[in-house]
């Protein structure tokens, strides 16, 4: 049963523009929201993260968008640059010390 | 000045093998976790301590025995290795807060069982 999907597992983007990574959960318990970037052989990197009594949070080119009603989150990456290709892993908790995370998407920033 | 750092990074060996894996974390976070990719790339938690105490265990076989000398550290300990326990292995640790958890991982270590 997964509680944090990343429906798409690819995403190409040209060099420059909007980059938007999709995230959907279903426990409604969840109150703490989380994204990590991952490069090949190397550990997941926390990118950013947002907490349920927000709805956006930014941090330089990327900013988290939350949208509680729909159970849906959002990074947006403005402008893609060819050093975002990874693999971006969506992650929530419930007040513990638990993330789940969904299975990631890969992305593909073209120069 | 690795934050979190695990070694060996890369591990072959066979079935019904004994193996370590040692994580040390240098951030002085109060919590150390094992996580662990498998092939079809999701990253499932497998123990949480705190504090040198098991607070999270997630129907991980008794076969992975993690251990906590101290809450800088949490090494994991697999008897009896199945083809079925490769995967990538990565250690975390985190400082729990009220805003909430945010956990920092280390390289992780590609086991394969042959």
């Amino acid at each position: 049963d997964q509680q944090v999907k990343q429906n798409s597992p690819s995403l190409s983007v040209q060099e420059g523009r909007i980059s938007i990574l999709n995230c959907d959960y279903t426990n409604s318990m969840f109150d703490y929201f989380l994204w990590y970037k991952k490069y090949p052989a190397e550990g997941p990197t926390f990118l950013i993260s947002i907490s349920s009594i927000k709805d956006k949070n930014e941090d330089g080119r990327f900013t988290v968008f939350l949208n509680k009603s729909a159970k849906h989150l959002s990074l947006h990456i403005v402008p893609s640059q060819p050093g975002d290709s990874a693999v971006y892993f969506c992650a929530a908790s419930a007040s513990s010390h638990k993330l789940v995370f969904g299975a990631g998407t890969i992305l593909r920033v073209k120069s | 000045d690795t934050a979190v750092s695990q070694t060996p990074k890369y591990l072959v060996t066979q079935m019904g093998n004994d193996k370590s894996i040692k994580c040390e974390q240098n951030l002085g976070h109060d919590t150390m976790y094992w996580y662990k990719q498998d092939s079809k790339k999701f990253l499932k938690i497998m123990f949480s301590y705190n504090n040198k105490e098991l607070i999270i265990n997630e129907t991980v076989p008794n076969r992975f025995s993690p251990k906590s000398p101290d809450k800088a550290h949490l090494n994991l300990h697999i008897n009896s290795l199945e083809l079925g326990d490769s995967a990538v292995y990565f250690c975390a640790s985190s400082q729990v807060s009220g805003v909430g958890n945010t956990i920092y991982f280390g390289e992780g270590s590609w086991l394969t069982v042959v």
